[in-house]
């Protein structure tokens, strides 16, 4: 089955709107992490948060471990902001692999 | 620190032709992946290393071999490229023993022509 899956998978916004990224992740992965891939290609880590709740700037990210999901929240947003946003997890019990989502593809128009 | 470096950053190349994409972190992780991602699509696992002196095949192995050289260095090898495998790859490590967060490198764009 699908290990991690996020939604939204493409999102619009105007600039200075608020946002909500949703990861689903199975019983089998752990140790989340949200990552930007920028016009440009570069993938930038965001946060690193297997539980609880982490805040820089404009983002902030809260996963609730029990219940297998993770949200990544972006305020007042910038066109700066466009690109696409993975989450990823640690898969357990065995071999360890990386596994991600599909991405969730922002476009903040001015 | 450097972090995650790959080289080289672009190649081109013809059909048949092999190369080997090098990576290599300084941050003392246990585990390295090599990833390729196609446009529009998200990241796919190609190979793994979860420590030194093992490797593991991922989604798509098919084309590819690898090297875990120490520590450090995980490198991919094309033995014979093809045109399927146009893609930009990415190498990642993770401190590993199921935790720990993960860093990329800049990518390689590669064209097999």
């Amino acid at each position: 089955g699908i290990q991690v899956e996020q939604s939204p998978p493409d999102l619009i916004l105007q600039e200075g709107a608020n946002s909500t990224l949703r990861c689903n992740f199975s019983d089998s992965v752990n140790n989340l992490q949200w990552f930007h891939q920028n016009p440009w290609g570069q993938l930038i880590n965001l946060f690193y948060i297997p539980s609880g709740t982490k805040q820089n700037g404009r983002l902030s990210a809260t996963t609730v471990a029990t219940e297998r999901y993770s949200l990544l929240y972006i305020s007042s947003s910038q066109t700066t902001d466009s690109g696409v946003y993975f989450c990823a997890g640690l898969t357990q019990g065995g071999s360890e692999k990386l596994v991600f989502g599909k991405g969730t593809k922002l476009t903040v128009n001015p | 620190n450097a972090g995650v470096t790959q080289t080289p950053k672009f190649q081109v190349l013809k059909t048949g032709q092999s190369m080997t994409l090098q990576c290599a972190q300084d941050m003392n992780h246990n585990s390295m992946y090599w990833y390729r991602q196609d446009p529009g699509m998200g990241l796919r696992l190609i190979y793994y290393s979860a420590s030194e002196g093992t490797t593991d095949k991922g989604e798509v192995p098919n084309g590819y071999n690898v090297s875990r050289l120490n520590k450090r260095e995980f490198s991919l090898r094309l033995e014979s490229a093809a045109p399927s495998q146009t893609s930009v790859y990415f190498c990642a490590s993770i401190r590993g023993r199921y935790t720990g967060e993960l860093f990329f490198g800049e990518g390689s764009r590669l064209t097999v022509l």
